[in-house]
């Protein structure tokens, strides 16, 4: 049962556009959530971050909103560089569980120049 | 500041074999956190220690064990090994757990491939 499940396998976006990543997740007990960029053959590198008392929050090019309601959050880059592309992972903590993160499968994007 | 060291970064080993990953936290982290990721099964989380101590587990089998010394760096160890454990094992450090994985940060891996 995946509990937190990313439904774009990939994403293809024109350099300069908006690219808007998609989460779900099932546990409500999850209270914090991150989104991670990862290139292969190397570990993921930490993005943005939002806890569950928030419904937005923002770091320069990236944006996270948490809709908690329809359990489901968002990572908007803007405008996107051919930089940007590689698979990034959205993941989940529950509440007073440590450092035990629950991934999504991951979406590719692609920015093309 | 030295990040997070793996070690080996590329293993090949035979079934029936086991073997041992060995993690570096980054200096001053007493958190280490140990994934698998296999095309399909995705990031999956395997341990967490601190302070020598195992906090947390997720649904892997026995024959995955992990620990940690008192200088923080961890090993895990996979015994028995099956064709299905080629993967890229991932650890992660932090200064403490919860803190919503604040200053989490993962290494680049230990490619094991089983034949």
């Amino acid at each position: 049962d995946q509990q937190v499940k990313q439904n774009s396998p990939s994403l293809s976006v024109q350099e300069g556009r908006i690219s808007i990543l998609n989460c779900d997740y099932t546990n409500s007990m999850f209270d914090y959530f991150l989104w991670y960029k990862k290139y292969p053959a190397e570990g993921p590198t930490f993005l943005i971050s939002i806890s569950s008392i928030k419904d937005k929050n923002e770091d320069g090019r990236f944006t996270v909103f948490l809709n908690k309601s329809a359990k489901h959050l968002s990572l908007h880059i803007v405008p996107s560089q051919p930089g940007d592309s590689a698979v990034y992972f959205c993941a989940a903590i529950p509440n007073n569980a440590g450092n035990m993160l629950t991934f999504g499968g991951g979406t590719r994007l692609m920015v093309k120049p | 500041k030295a990040g997070v060291t793996q070690t080996p970064r590329y293993l090949i080993k035979t079934r029936g074999q086991q073997v041992t990953l060995s993690c570096s936290p980054i200096s001053g982290h007493r958190s280490v956190s140990w994934y698998q990721q296999t095309p399909g099964q995705g990031l999956q989380f395997l341990f967490e220690y601190f302070s020598e101590t195992q906090r947390n587990k997720g649904n892997f089998p026995g024959r995955f064990s992990g620990r940690q010394f008192s200088n923080s760096r961890s090993e895990m160890n996979v015994s028995t090994l099956e064709l299905g454990d080629s993967a890229l094992y991932l650890c992660a450090s932090s200064f403490s757990p919860g803190q919503g994985a604040y200053g989490y940060t993962f290494g680049s891996g230990t490619r094991l491939t089983v034949v």
